[in-house]
Protein backbone atom coordinates (compact mmCIF):
# COMPACT_ATOMS: atom_id res chain seq x y z
CA UNK A 1 0.00 0.00 0.00
CA UNK A 2 1.24 3.79 -0.13
CA UNK A 3 2.18 5.25 2.61
CA UNK A 4 0.77 9.15 2.67
CA UNK A 5 2.61 11.33 5.74
CA UNK A 6 1.72 14.49 7.15
CA UNK A 7 3.45 17.10 8.74
CA UNK A 8 2.75 18.53 10.98
CA UNK A 9 0.53 16.75 13.01
CA UNK A 10 -1.08 19.53 14.19
CA UNK A 11 -0.35 23.08 13.80
CA UNK A 12 -1.38 26.50 16.01
CA UNK A 13 -1.91 29.85 13.64
CA UNK A 14 -3.89 32.88 13.62
CA UNK A 15 -6.69 34.31 11.78
CA UNK A 16 -5.27 36.51 9.23
CA UNK A 17 -1.63 34.06 9.26
CA UNK A 18 -0.69 31.86 6.22
CA UNK A 19 -0.32 28.22 6.30
CA UNK A 20 1.40 25.47 4.98
CA UNK A 21 0.56 21.50 5.29
CA UNK A 22 2.77 18.48 3.99
CA UNK A 23 2.07 15.37 2.63
CA UNK A 24 4.44 12.88 1.38
CA UNK A 25 3.81 9.89 -0.19
CA UNK A 26 6.12 6.45 0.19
CA UNK A 27 6.24 6.52 -3.76
CA UNK A 28 5.31 8.76 -6.78
CA UNK A 29 1.70 9.13 -7.27
CA UNK A 30 2.00 11.83 -10.30
CA UNK A 31 -0.39 14.14 -9.39
CA UNK A 32 -3.38 11.44 -7.86
CA UNK A 33 -3.77 13.86 -4.49
CA UNK A 34 -6.84 15.03 -3.16
CA UNK A 35 -6.71 17.18 -0.21
CA UNK A 36 -9.88 17.05 2.32
CA UNK A 37 -11.22 19.09 5.42
CA UNK A 38 -13.21 17.54 8.30
CA UNK A 39 -15.02 20.27 10.84
CA UNK A 40 -15.56 18.33 14.60
CA UNK A 41 -18.20 15.75 14.08
CA UNK A 42 -18.83 16.51 11.10
CA UNK A 43 -17.90 14.68 7.43
CA UNK A 44 -14.44 15.10 5.39
CA UNK A 45 -15.05 17.85 2.61
CA UNK A 46 -13.14 17.51 -0.39
CA UNK A 47 -11.34 20.71 -0.98
CA UNK A 48 -8.80 20.49 -3.86
CA UNK A 49 -7.93 17.22 -6.37
CA UNK A 50 -5.63 16.35 -8.60
CA UNK A 51 -3.12 18.01 -6.39
CA UNK A 52 -3.74 21.76 -7.45
CA UNK A 53 -7.37 21.97 -8.72
CA UNK A 54 -10.20 23.76 -6.35
CA UNK A 55 -13.58 21.82 -6.00
CA UNK A 56 -16.21 24.10 -7.08
CA UNK A 57 -17.38 26.38 -4.28
CA UNK A 58 -13.88 26.21 -2.23
CA UNK A 59 -12.55 29.69 -1.76
CA UNK A 60 -9.19 30.94 -3.67
CA UNK A 61 -7.18 30.91 -0.57
CA UNK A 62 -6.45 27.65 -0.52
CA UNK A 63 -4.42 26.39 -3.32
CA UNK A 64 -2.69 22.91 -3.40
CA UNK A 65 0.80 21.81 -5.36
CA UNK A 66 2.81 19.51 -6.15
CA UNK A 67 3.19 16.05 -7.88
CA UNK A 68 5.98 12.89 -7.71
CA UNK A 69 5.83 12.11 -3.71
CA UNK A 70 5.59 15.51 -2.35
CA UNK A 71 2.57 17.89 -1.64
CA UNK A 72 1.30 21.03 -0.03
CA UNK A 73 -1.61 22.75 1.08
CA UNK A 74 -1.62 26.48 1.53
CA UNK A 75 -4.00 28.76 3.17
CA UNK A 76 -3.28 32.31 2.74
CA UNK A 77 -5.24 34.61 5.23
CA UNK A 78 -6.58 32.44 7.75
CA UNK A 79 -10.27 32.81 8.57
CA UNK A 80 -11.53 31.30 12.14
CA UNK A 81 -14.03 28.58 9.89
CA UNK A 82 -10.86 27.37 8.68
CA UNK A 83 -9.92 25.51 12.00
CA UNK A 84 -10.28 22.07 11.35
CA UNK A 85 -8.49 18.85 10.36
CA UNK A 86 -7.09 18.36 6.76
CA UNK A 87 -6.45 15.07 5.23
CA UNK A 88 -4.38 14.56 2.14
CA UNK A 89 -5.38 11.21 0.04
CA UNK A 90 -3.63 9.27 -2.83
CA UNK A 91 -5.66 8.09 -5.55
CA UNK A 92 -2.49 6.92 -7.94
CA UNK A 93 -3.06 2.94 -6.82
CA UNK A 94 -5.84 1.04 -4.84
CA UNK A 95 -6.09 0.72 -1.87
CA UNK A 96 -6.25 4.32 -1.80
CA UNK A 97 -5.02 5.67 1.73
CA UNK A 98 -5.25 9.00 3.42
CA UNK A 99 -2.60 10.88 5.57
CA UNK A 100 -2.83 10.52 9.41
CA UNK A 101 -4.33 14.24 9.17
CA UNK A 102 -3.46 17.43 10.27
CA UNK A 103 -5.06 19.14 13.04
CA UNK A 104 -5.26 23.07 12.78
CA UNK A 105 -6.22 25.26 15.71
CA UNK A 106 -6.45 28.89 16.83
CA UNK A 107 -3.24 29.93 18.80
CA UNK B 1 -27.96 19.04 -4.52
CA UNK B 2 -26.50 15.25 -4.44
CA UNK B 3 -27.22 13.99 -0.25
CA UNK B 4 -26.61 10.98 1.14
CA UNK B 5 -27.61 9.34 4.11
CA UNK B 6 -26.65 6.20 5.67
CA UNK B 7 -28.67 4.14 7.95
CA UNK B 8 -28.24 1.06 10.36
CA UNK B 9 -27.53 0.01 13.66
CA UNK B 10 -25.27 1.62 15.59
CA UNK B 11 -24.37 -0.98 17.79
CA UNK B 12 -23.35 -4.64 16.61
CA UNK B 13 -21.84 -7.84 18.30
CA UNK B 14 -18.49 -9.13 17.68
CA UNK B 15 -18.51 -11.92 15.50
CA UNK B 16 -21.68 -10.49 13.67
CA UNK B 17 -22.21 -8.81 10.48
CA UNK B 18 -22.44 -5.06 10.18
CA UNK B 19 -25.19 -3.89 7.44
CA UNK B 20 -25.45 -0.32 6.61
CA UNK B 21 -27.56 1.51 3.91
CA UNK B 22 -26.63 4.66 2.00
CA UNK B 23 -29.80 6.32 0.46
CA UNK B 24 -28.93 8.81 -2.11
CA UNK B 25 -31.54 11.87 -2.98
CA UNK B 26 -31.49 14.73 -5.33
CA UNK B 27 -30.30 12.35 -8.02
CA UNK B 28 -30.30 8.93 -9.79
CA UNK B 29 -27.66 6.35 -8.43
CA UNK B 30 -27.67 4.85 -11.74
CA UNK B 31 -27.89 7.92 -14.06
CA UNK B 32 -24.99 9.84 -12.85
CA UNK B 33 -22.61 6.76 -13.85
CA UNK B 34 -20.72 7.30 -10.56
CA UNK B 35 -18.98 4.96 -8.07
CA UNK B 36 -20.40 4.65 -4.86
CA UNK B 37 -17.97 4.12 -1.72
CA UNK B 38 -17.53 3.83 1.83
CA UNK B 39 -15.31 5.19 4.40
CA UNK B 40 -14.89 4.85 7.76
CA UNK B 41 -13.50 6.22 10.76
CA UNK B 42 -12.27 5.09 14.18
CA UNK B 43 -12.71 7.51 16.76
CA UNK B 44 -10.38 9.86 17.33
CA UNK B 45 -8.08 8.42 14.39
CA UNK B 46 -8.13 8.88 10.73
CA UNK B 47 -10.32 8.17 7.56
CA UNK B 48 -10.15 4.29 5.69
CA UNK B 49 -11.35 3.65 1.99
CA UNK B 50 -13.08 0.21 2.45
CA UNK B 51 -14.41 -0.25 -0.72
CA UNK B 52 -16.43 1.45 -4.29
CA UNK B 53 -19.31 -0.29 -5.80
CA UNK B 54 -20.77 0.88 -9.25
CA UNK B 55 -24.72 1.25 -10.39
CA UNK B 56 -23.83 -1.40 -12.08
CA UNK B 57 -23.11 -3.84 -9.37
CA UNK B 58 -18.51 -3.90 -10.14
CA UNK B 59 -16.68 -3.37 -6.93
CA UNK B 60 -12.93 -2.85 -5.65
CA UNK B 61 -12.62 -2.79 -2.20
CA UNK B 62 -9.52 -3.08 0.60
CA UNK B 63 -7.77 -5.78 0.88
CA UNK B 64 -7.10 -5.02 4.19
CA UNK B 65 -10.88 -6.18 5.37
CA UNK B 66 -9.40 -9.55 4.28
CA UNK B 67 -12.60 -10.12 2.00
CA UNK B 68 -15.11 -9.26 5.03
CA UNK B 69 -16.81 -6.78 2.73
CA UNK B 70 -19.56 -6.92 0.14
CA UNK B 71 -21.03 -4.17 -1.69
CA UNK B 72 -24.54 -3.84 -3.17
CA UNK B 73 -27.30 -1.31 -5.11
CA UNK B 74 -30.72 -0.94 -5.49
CA UNK B 75 -31.32 1.22 -7.78
CA UNK B 76 -35.22 0.89 -7.66
CA UNK B 77 -34.55 2.83 -3.82
CA UNK B 78 -32.07 4.61 -5.21
CA UNK B 79 -29.41 2.99 -2.35
CA UNK B 80 -26.43 1.19 -1.87
CA UNK B 81 -25.43 -0.93 1.30
CA UNK B 82 -22.02 -2.20 2.84
CA UNK B 83 -21.94 -5.38 4.61
CA UNK B 84 -18.99 -6.72 6.93
CA UNK B 85 -18.49 -9.90 8.08
CA UNK B 86 -17.33 -11.59 11.46
CA UNK B 87 -16.66 -8.18 12.81
CA UNK B 88 -14.78 -6.67 16.04
CA UNK B 89 -13.61 -4.17 18.41
CA UNK B 90 -11.32 -2.54 15.97
CA UNK B 91 -14.08 -2.07 13.25
CA UNK B 92 -15.79 0.03 15.65
CA UNK B 93 -15.75 3.64 13.55
CA UNK B 94 -18.16 5.79 12.09
CA UNK B 95 -19.22 4.84 8.71
CA UNK B 96 -19.80 7.12 5.97
CA UNK B 97 -21.05 7.01 2.36
CA UNK B 98 -20.23 9.40 -0.73
CA UNK B 99 -20.60 9.49 -4.57
CA UNK B 100 -17.24 8.87 -6.12
CA UNK B 101 -15.59 11.30 -8.42
CA UNK B 102 -12.44 10.76 -11.26
CA UNK B 103 -13.88 6.59 -11.30
CA UNK B 104 -13.81 4.96 -7.82
CA UNK B 105 -11.44 6.72 -6.17
CA UNK B 106 -12.23 10.73 -4.95
CA UNK B 107 -15.13 11.13 -2.79
CA UNK B 108 -18.02 13.99 -2.96
CA UNK B 109 -19.97 14.68 -1.09
CA UNK B 110 -20.49 12.42 1.39
CA UNK B 111 -23.16 11.61 4.07
CA UNK B 112 -22.73 12.79 7.65
CA UNK B 113 -21.85 9.37 8.73
CA UNK B 114 -23.01 7.07 11.30
CA UNK B 115 -21.02 5.69 14.20
CA UNK B 116 -20.71 1.84 14.41
CA UNK B 117 -19.91 0.16 17.72
CA UNK B 118 -18.77 -3.15 18.08
CA UNK B 119 -19.89 -4.49 21.65
CA UNK B 120 -21.15 -7.63 22.99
Amino acid sequence: DIQMTQSPSSLSASVGDRVTITCRASQSISSYLNWYQQKPGKAPKLLIYAASTLQSGVPSRFSGSGSGTDFTLTITSLQPEDFATYYCQQRYRSPYTFGQGTKLEIK
Amino acid sequence: QLQLQESGPGLVKPSETLSLTCTVSGGSISSSSSYWGWIRQPPGKGLEWIGSIYYSGSTSDNPSLKSRVTMSVDTSKNQFSLKLRSVTAADTAVYYCARCVHYDSTFDPWGQGTLVTVSS
